[in-house]
């Protein structure tokens, strides 16, 4: 079993649709999770950290179940630009260890 | 200002050739990445430094070796390469790790091909 794993994609949705994202982690150490998007050939850049009580910014939120070990992304009122790969991240305190899931591709079509 | 940057952006080299990735923060983050990412896979990670210290080596094979001249700079020493190496190498750098939350801020990458 993978340590990270995400949905498996691609999601097509139109514009203004309301797409989620799962990521489930398996060791239970883990510490700090984040989602980053990444556009093709690009590098990969922070959307937002997840931190315990959920956090949201503007159209996206993310949310944190260490019960279940997972997280989630919340994209509403999807733009044409959220087109991209959203990589799930988990880090381990003082462990230095930082491991992506495989990514879930998104496509808004118009 | 999150930038990171590296050079080269692209890289083509022989496998007998030696050659060196270049990256650069000035955030003042103390703890730097080297990542490997082949076409649609997402990012592996292969060194990190704190405070200039190599900390994680994920078992990188010894023709890529990592040098952290200080805490600005990281470079990745590239000598007798196999074709499978070819792939966009990130470099990263973050916060002190002993903080709870360190997000990283990527550079562009280079993109490397082995012949």
């Amino acid at each position: 079993r993978k340590e990270v794993e995400q949905d498996p994609g691609p999601f097509n949705v139109p514009e203004g649709a309301t797409v989620a994202f799962n990521c489930t982690y398996s060791n239970s150490a883990s510490q700090s999770f984040f989602w980053y998007r990444q556009d093709c050939r690009k590098e990969p850049k922070l959307l937002m950290s997840v931190y315990s009580s959920g956090n949201e910014d503007g159209r996206f939120t993310a949310q944190l179940n260490r019960a279940s070990q997972y997280i989630s992304l919340l994209i509403r009122d999807s733009k044409l630009s959220d087109s991209a790969t959203y990589l799930c991240v988990v880090s381990y305190t003082g462990g230095f260890k930082t491991i992506f899931g495989a990514g879930t591709r998104l496509f808004v079509k118009a | 200002d999150t930038e990171v940057t590296q050079t080269p952006k692209h890289l083509v080299m022989g496998m007998t050739n030696k050659k060196s990735l270049k990256c650069e923060q000035h955030m003042g983050h103390r703890a730097m990445y080297w990542y490997k990412q082949k076409a649609k896979k997402p990012p592996e990670l292969m060194f990190v430094y704190s405070y200039e210290k190599l900390s994680i080596n994920e078992s990188v094979p010894s023709r890529f070796s990592p040098e952290c001249p200080n805490s600005s700079l990281l470079n990745l020493h590239l000598h007798a390469l196999q074709p499978e190496d070819s792939a966009l190498y990130l470099c990263a750098s973050s916060q002190d790790l002993r903080s709870v939350f360190y997000e990283q801020y990527f550079g562009p990458g280079t993109r490397l091909t082995v012949t």
